[in-house]
């Protein structure tokens, strides 16, 4: 069966300074990865993904992920973190032989960038 | 364009109850999803839905239903209310069944007391 896993309840961060947000994964076959966001009150929003191809993925408002196949992971990054970065960040994972949209979530990664 | 659009976004049940929530999805997008989505917790897959016939089913009893209508709309229905229901519900359309990215709507936020 498909997991995913987010380490880290919560994760702060100076402002300027990078960040990381770490996810790992389980699946049969091969994986779609996502990211989404959510801010208080509002619905997921969409960040990036992985499908195939290069292993860096670049994403909404300065937002990259690295899937590592051997580690079986994917994590979020970004260079220099901005406060209004502060929110609750999911990664998700749907198994490719799935011919429906169910996308399996982790718990989530508050993240916190300090002023 | 108008995004998902969720109704009601708030709503108080007591137990026993039965409560109907209602999506509509992005303009031209065939695939509903249903997600519950619990405090401190990760969005749970309850329902897919795509040109109106189920695809696939979460780990739900079956006091949870859902349906597609012919305009791509979607009700969820939950009956027999209990307490652990309270929780977010999160409706979420795509173009296809097998979408590469979900549109989520804001939400409807359920209290069963």
């Amino acid at each position: 069966a498909q997991s995913v896993a987010q380490p880290e309840d919560q994760v702060n961060v100076a402002e300027g300074n990078p960040l990381t947000v770490k996810c790992t994964y389980s699946v049969s076959g091969n994986p779609y990865l996502f990211w989404y966001v959510q801010y208080p009150n509002r619905g997921l929003q969409f960040l990036l993904k992985y499908i195939t191809g290069d292993n860096l993925v670049k994403g909404s408002y300065g937002f990259e992920a690295e899937f590592n196949k051997s580690q079986t992971s994917f994590h979020l990054k970004k260079p220099s973190a901005l406060v209004s970065d502060s929110a609750l960040y999911f990664c998700a994972v749907r198994d490719v032989p799935n011919r429906d949209d169910k996308i399996i979530f982790g718990k989530g990664t508050r993240l916190h960038i300090l002023p | 364009d108008a995004g998902v659009t969720q109704s009601p976004t708030h709503l108080i049940k007591t137990r026993g109850q039965h409560v109907t929530l209602r999506c509509s999805p992005i303009s031209g997008h065939k695939s509903v999803s249903w997600y519950q989505q619990v405090l401190g917790q990760g969005p749970q897959f309850i329902f897919q839905y795509y040109e109106k016939e189920e695809r696939g089913r979460g780990n739900f009893p079956d006091r949870f239903s859902a349906r597609q209508f012919p305009n791509y709309s979607s009700e969820l229905n939950v009956n027999a209310l209990l307490l652990g229901d309270s929780a977010l519900y999160l409706c979420a359309s795509s173009l296809a069944q097998n979408g590469e990215k979900l549109f989520f709507g804001s939400g409807t936020q359920l209290s069963v007391l």
